[in-house]
């Protein structure tokens, strides 16, 4: 069956500008999280939705960043005025539901130039 | 705050050769641990999902065990094989997480020689 999809796969904008990634979870997962990937930090959770709600927000750095989730299936994350340090690999996974083991996709990888 | 590192950050081991990945995590009241492997230029892929209650998960020629009494899980690899060379990741679900988000360690990098 289908994995989770995102989209793009490569994104290179000019810093300032605002970017927006999509994720399409597993059908039927309930649960969605997107983690940011970088050299220096690792893997670090941003933010978690059940359904189109978002409960834990904790992992979004600066108030340029923001996500939303529709129809309890795709979530887009946005990242307003970009700065070179929001460079990094961002990932989205789904799971059945929170606290299930989660499956990831390809990720985006975003250079600000 | 849970903490999770693995060691050796980096291995390399000739084709054939078993070995074993290590994880540790700083609070032992985990929900769940789960090991990844990541590719290059890739996402990452669930090898193994291991519940707090369970002490060991097993897929072909990974094993995955858990300890939580000593803040440790190890992934046992068998008989390894060049394809086997890849990043791999542990993750760790706080116990009094009801959201599911991942901790995940810094990886190893594992690189298996023909």
């Amino acid at each position: 069956g289908a994995g989770v999809s995102q989209s793009p796969s490569n994104k290179v904008t000019e810093k300032g500008k605002d970017v927006e990634l999509r994720c399409d979870p597993i059908s039927g997962h309930t649960a969605l999280y997107w983690y940011r990937q970088s050299l220096g930090q690792g893997l670090e959770f941003l933010i978690y939705f059940q359904g189109n709600s978002a409960p834990d927000k904790s992992g979004l750095p600066s108030d340029r960043f923001s996500a939303e989730r529709t129809g309890g299936s795709v979530s887009t994350l946005t990242i307003q005025r970009t700065q070179q340090e929001d460079s990094a690999v961002y990932l989205c996974a789904s799971s059945l539901e929170g606290n299930r083991g989660q499956h990831f996709g390809d990720g985006t990888r975003l250079s600000i130039l | 705050k849970q903490e999770v590192t693995q060691i050796p950050a980096a291995l390399s081991v000739p084709e054939g050769e078993n070995l074993v990945l290590n994880c540790s995590f700083t609070d032992s009241a985990i929900y769940n641990l789960q090991w990844f492997r990541q590719d290059p230029g890739k996402g990452l892929t669930s090898l193994l999902l291991i519940q707090s209650s369970q002490r060991e998960q097993t897929s072909g020629r990974l094993n995955a065990s858990l300890d939580k009494s000593s803040g440790r899980s190890t992934l046992y690899i068998a008989a390894s094989q060049p394809g086997d060379s890849a990043t791999y990741l542990c993750a760790a679900v706080g116990g009094s997480s009801n959201t599911g988000k991942l901790i995940f360690g810094q990886g190893t990098t594992l690189q298996v020689k023909p």
